[in-house]
């Protein structure tokens, strides 16, 4: 099943301790990205990722690490967690094929930060 | 700053009624998509429209691209329970960067049986 997977898919920490959520697709994409979606202010791109080794700044990226050794994964790196990191994460991947910006969403992670 | 704004924010009605949301800008863009997010899921893509004055439908779901391709309607025709759920509309921005994409906040539809 063509699909993106995110882990953990709940989680909750502590104010500095260092934690990285996975994402990976199976659908051979190009595109990737990470969204973190918050009451009140939608859905806002962190990270994004054209292709393997290519990483570009969302509009939020402050705080947030990603990097692109392998086409399937894109992981989001939270070096030093602070609580305005609280929030719910998509990530998201899409062809890019014909200028295409297609994207398929996982599952979304919940992020807890005490 | 590039935005998407979206209206109505709230909607809720009754099964069989016809409704529209918009997403407006003072960008132009190249293209623009249309997502419905249901609750404790990921939004998922309904449709992508690229050409001003662009129609396309999906089912009971009418899309329209603006002719100066700044903003978008959704029209949902006899809705239905199943319709429920947060309506999303998305762009390029930076430029028109393909990446770099920006939402708007979306419209929250509530369909009553």
């Amino acid at each position: 099943e063509a699909q993106v997977t995110q882990n953990p898919r709940y989680l909750i920490t502590v104010t500095g301790k260092k934690l990285t959520v996975t994402c990976s697709q199976n659908m051979n994409h190009e595109y990737m990205s990470w969204y973190r979606q918050d009451p009140g202010l939608g859905l806002r791109q962190i990270y994004y990722s054209m292709n393997v080794e290519v990483t570009d700044k969302g509009d939020v990226p402050e705080g947030y690490k990603v990097s692109r050794k392998e086409k399937r994964n894109f992981p989001l790196i939270l070096e030093s967690p602070s609580p305005n990191q609280t929030s719910l994460y998509f990530c998201a991947s899409g062809p890019l094929a014909g200028g295409s910006n297609e994207q398929f969403f996982g599952p979304g992670t919940r992020l807890t930060v005490l | 700053t590039q935005l998407l704004e979206q209206s109505p924010q709230f909607l809720s009605i009754q099964e069989g009624e016809n409704l529209t949301v918009y997403c407006n800008s003072s960008s132009v863009f190249s293209s623009l998509q249309w997502y419905r997010q249901e609750p404790g899921e990921g939004p998922v893509l309904l449709v992508t429209v690229v050409t001003g004055g662009e129609v396309k439908k999906l089912k009971r779901l009418t899309f329209q691209f603006g002719d100066a391709r700044k903003d978008s309607s959704l029209h949902i025709t006899a809705a239905q329970p199943g319709d429920t759920g947060l309506y999303l509309c998305a762009a390029p921005g930076y430029g028109g960067s393909q990446g770099n994409l920006i939402f708007g906040k979306g419209t929250k539809l509530s369909v009553k049986p």
